[in-house]
């Protein structure tokens, strides 16, 4: 079966960095998607690897290895409107999404 | 703006009454689907359509339709709701079905009773 791990809940500390694994198992693979989501809201774009690296976009920058089946997102300088989940998904050979259940970042001041 | 809008946004119902969850985009997106989200689970998707009167099932269809009459619309009926559809529900769309970024609506929460 596919399946996408991701911790469920973390906390960290204002100004600190805080790293958010993801490992995967999937039928092919497309690329790998961060979306953050806040509170009763909808999912949004983060960021997109389909190459093995490190992709940065400000403070948040996103690894993969294919060869591991494992990304992780990095969050630096972290600030209180950071508090969210963080959804992990895989696109499969299918062009499906394969979706983790998400990681609930708390930021503590 | 470019969006994706879907309504409404809270809705309790009772068990059996057919209700409709409106999705609708401006962006002149190809592809969209709908999925829900409970907790401790990923977004499941529900049906999603790549074009124009080309709709498909997703993971969990059952208990659900759509169409897709028009490229910017896409809604999602309950013709007989039950309580284990009680579940938060976003709409998304996308230029293709291989694009990196899904737009995402602001979410449906349902509560059948």
């Amino acid at each position: 079966g596919q399946n996408i791990d991701q911790p469920t809940e973390m906390t960290a500390t204002e100004g600190a960095i805080v790293q958010i694994n993801c490992t995967y198992q999937t039928s092919g693979f497309n690329g790998l998607f961060w979306y953050q989501q806040h509170a009763g809201e909808a999912p949004t774009f983060l960021s997109y690897n389909v190459l093995d690296g490190l992709e940065e976009k400000g403070r948040f920058s996103s690894f993969l290895s294919r060869s591991k089946g494992y990304s992780y997102l990095l969050l630096k300088e972290l600030q209180m409107k950071d508090s969210a989940s963080y959804l992990c998904a895989v696109m499969d050979s299918n062009y499906q999404l394969i979706w983790g259940a998400g990681t609930k970042l708390i930021i503590k001041p | 703006e470019a969006q994706v809008t879907q309504n409404p946004r809270y809705l309790i119902t009772v068990t059996g009454k057919k209700l409709t969850v409106t999705c609708s985009q401006n962006m002149n997106h190809e592809y969209m689907s709908w999925y829900r989200q409970d907790p401790g689970l990923g977004l499941r998707q529900i049906y999603y359509s790549m074009n124009v009167e080309v709709t498909d099932k997703g993971d969990v269809p059952e208990g659900y339709k759509v169409s897709r009459k028009e490229k910017r619309n896409f809604p999602l009926i309950l013709e007989s709701p039950s309580p284990n559809q009680t579940s938060l529900y976003f709409c998304a769309s996308s230029l293709d079905r291989e694009n990196t970024e899904a737009f995402f609506g602001q979410g449906t929460r349902l509560t059948v009773v």
